[in-house]
């Protein structure tokens, strides 16, 4: 059982080229979540998913798009890379709201 | 939203001796809040959790309490050992329309062997 994986671990951007990160979970939860984090800053939510088809906004979602249209998947873009988005990015998935979150192990992103 | 707010940002103890680490939330209808941690270079696991009905949850040498009036809960572990060093953040889970959780900006705790 692989849990949730995430795909690519590390990348280096240039300014203004784009990405997509990857998570897959095969747990088949429901809900699916993107943060990043950033020293002294915590878990930031960027967007979340609440099943197939549905997304929504976090608390920090500029800059960013995602999608969900297969469950056991949740992509987030960048159409446009910033160093402000310099980070490591985390997915989650969960099954209900109330029970735990499983992580994937990271995304370090660099963007020069 | 919710607000979560986690102290200390760091913690230095002494190997044996006890940590605490505290949360405060804003949101009085929230009923769920896990405490995660995250070894260096790695991924957050959930390390435990309580829901509003309870006010004290332990497991082995964590615990964690709850106490709604205050909208505060803490972390308290006991008779620690190296291997607790991470960082530790605590969460609530947003109540209403919002189906997340908001996370604590994260105690980065050291145990001196």
């Amino acid at each position: 059982n692989a849990g949730v994986t995430q795909t690519p671990k590390f990348r280096v951007l240039k300014t203004g080229q784009s990405m997509t990160l990857l998570c897959a979970q095969d747990m088949n939860h429901e809900y699916m979540y993107w943060y990043r984090q950033d020293p002294g800053m915590g878990l930031r939510l960027i967007h979340y998913s609440v099943g197939e088809g549905t997304t929504a906004k976090g608390e920090v979602p500029d800059g960013y798009n995602v999608s969900r249209l297969k469950k056991q998947n949740f992509l987030l873009g960048l159409e446009s890379a910033a160093p402000s988005q310099t980070s490591v990015y985390f997915c989650a998935s969960t099954q209900d709201l109330n029970t735990e979150a499983f992580f994937g192990q990271g995304t370090r992103l660099t963007v020069v | 939203g919710e607000n979560v707010e986690q102290h200390p940002s760091t913690l230095s103890v002494q190997e044996g001796d006890s940590a605490v680490i505290k949360c405060t939330y804003s949101d009085s209808a929230s009923n769920y809040f896990p405490w995660y941690k995250q070894e260096l270079g790695k991924r957050p696991q959930l390390i435990i959790d309580i829901r509003s009905n309870v006010g004290e949850k332990k497991d082995q040498r964590i615990a964690v309490t709850l106490n709604k009036t205050a909208k505060h809960f803490s972390l308290h572990i006991t008779e620690t050992q190296p291997e607790d060093s991470a960082v530790y953040f605590c969460a609530a889970l947003d109540s209403g329309g919002y189906q997340k959780v908001t996370f604590g900006t994260g105690t980065k705790l050291q145990v001196i062997p």
